[in-house]
């Protein structure tokens, strides 16, 4: 399969707990992106990267949240003290360079938080 | 900032028929506009990708369209099938290199 893939596909955890969730990018893809979906809205723009250089951050990622690339090729995002307002499917997306090429997502890790 | 919205929020044709999405967003300055699939759950599905020096992309029964000086696109969906069933999402990308979604029409196709 040489699509972006996520893992894992579900997490459920309870408040106060740290998860991290897993993305691997389309190989000869150079960009990144994190996004995050709530029911009945359309995804949100979390932070993305450039190779492995993190370029921009939404507000929406409190400082509980962070997102690393280490060697340019997969990423993790981690969130700290999880809340149930984290509840949410995080999508991943990588693309071949800069914003004039198609962006391809991986299938999402939904998480619960209980 | 840029801002994407999407008229109908949802949608509901019988088998057959022929329909159109829209998507509008405030700022011009895109570098490409892409039409994606969502089922219940799951991950998005590019549809089509429309760059800025484009009017129109289709494939297969889909035809989208770009309008950058107005801001609109629209996706016209010909001879819809209970298959085609899902939220259809709007995205543009902006000039500072990341992709802003529109909130999707929910789309269903009646047997």
């Amino acid at each position: 399969d040489t699509g972006v893939s996520q893992n894992p596909r579900h997490k459920i955890t309870k408040r106060g707990q740290n998860v991290t969730f897993r993305c691997d990018p389309i190989s000869e893809h150079n960009r990144l992106y994190w996004y995050r979906q709530t029911l009945g809205q359309g995804p949100e723009f979390l932070t993305y990267f450039q190779n492995e250089a993190q370029l921009e951050k939404s507000r929406l990622l409190s400082d509980r949240f962070s997102a690393e690339r280490p060697k340019g090729s997969f990423s993790t995002l981690e969130i700290q003290r999880t809340e149930q307002g984290d509840s949410a499917m995080y999508l991943c997306a990588s693309s071949l360079r800069d914003g004039d090429t198609e962006a391809f997502f991986g299938q999402g890790t939904r998480l619960t938080v209980v | 900032k840029q801002e994407v919205t999407q008229i109908p929020a949802a949608l509901s044709v019988p088998e057959g028929e022929n329909l159109v999405l829209n998507c509008s967003f405030t700022d011009s300055a895109i570098y490409n506009l892409q039409w994606f699939r969502q089922d219940p759950g799951k991950g998005l599905t590019s549809l089509l990708l429309i760059q800025s020096s484009q009017r129109e992309q289709t494939s297969g029964r889909l035809n989208a369209s770009l309008d950058k000086s107005s801001g609109r696109s629209t996706l016209y969906i010909a001879a819809s099938q209970p298959g085609d069933s899902a939220t259809y999402l709007c995205a543009v990308s902006t000039s500072y290199d990341k992709v802003i979604f529109g909130p999707g029409t929910s789309l269903s196709v009646i047997p």
